[in-house]
């Protein structure tokens, strides 16, 4: 069965570094997103992809986050300068169609020291 | 603005017990859509049902079910006869018709079943 995979599965940083989450949906969806979890606390709405722009985005994506597609499978998620409060579980979800389910990848677990 | 509310933090059950998660959403679209999803201790989030507001109909997979309620805003899920497995986090979520299907979550409930 086709799943959304994520690398690393963690990742510790130094604060004010940067870190790229990569993420590869299923082959054949075409909406993607970023949701963030901090450590026992409900996911969160960070971003939508779609037709290679950004489609949503919520307040906590500010000017530090960056998303991209760079290929025909990875979509990244990019944090410039990273903060203490950046340390979550960042989830990678992508959809073949709206109102269909997102279908989730594990998780990239982001640690900033 | 979308709002779902999962008063119920954590449940603690023992095994064949039957439990149900409450789940509480705002909204003022008229055509949305609701989901749960389970968060085992491994930390995925696994999808386990969608039910659009246009459909009321309860919903019965094994041992899980669910009962909308669209005049209390309610989509609450149950399980029968729970097993130690059925044990993790459950998530709420709540998606509009429009826009690009983003997902607005509750704070989860966390089930707890012990041999």
């Amino acid at each position: 069965e086709p799943e959304v995979t994520q690398t690393p599965s963690h990742q510790v940083t130094q604060m004010g570094q940067e870190v790229i989450l990569r993420c590869v949906p299923i082959s054949n969806h075409l909406y993607f997103y970023w949701y963030r979890q901090i450590l026992g606390q409900k996911v969160e709405f960070l971003v939508s992809f779609y037709n290679n722009e950004i489609s949503e985005k919520s307040e906590i994506f500010d000017d530090q986050f960056s998303v991209e597609r760079p290929d025909g499978s990875n979509f990244t998620l990019k944090i410039r300068s990273t903060k203490l409060e950046d340390s979550a579980m960042y989830f990678c979800a992508s959809t073949g169609t709206l109102s269909a389910e997102q279908f989730f990848g594990p998780g990239t677990r982001l640690t900033v020291l | 603005a979308q709002k779902v509310t999962q008063a119920q933090t954590e449940i603690s059950v023992v095994e064949k017990e039957d439990v149900t998660l409450d789940c509480v959403y705002e909204t003022r679209d008229t055509t949305y859509y609701l989901f749960w999803y389970k968060q085992p201790p491994s930390g995925e989030l696994v999808f386990l049902i969608r039910r659009n507001s246009f459909d009321e109909q309860n919903e019965i997979s094994g041992r899980y079910s669910w009962n909308f309620q669209k005049s209390t805003s309610s989509f609450n899920f149950t399980i029968t006869a729970s097993q130690v497995v059925d044990s993790a986090v459950y998530f709420c979520a709540l998606s509009s018709y429009s826009g690009y299907s983003t997902l607005t979550f509750g704070k989860g409930t966390m089930l707890l079943v012990s041999p």
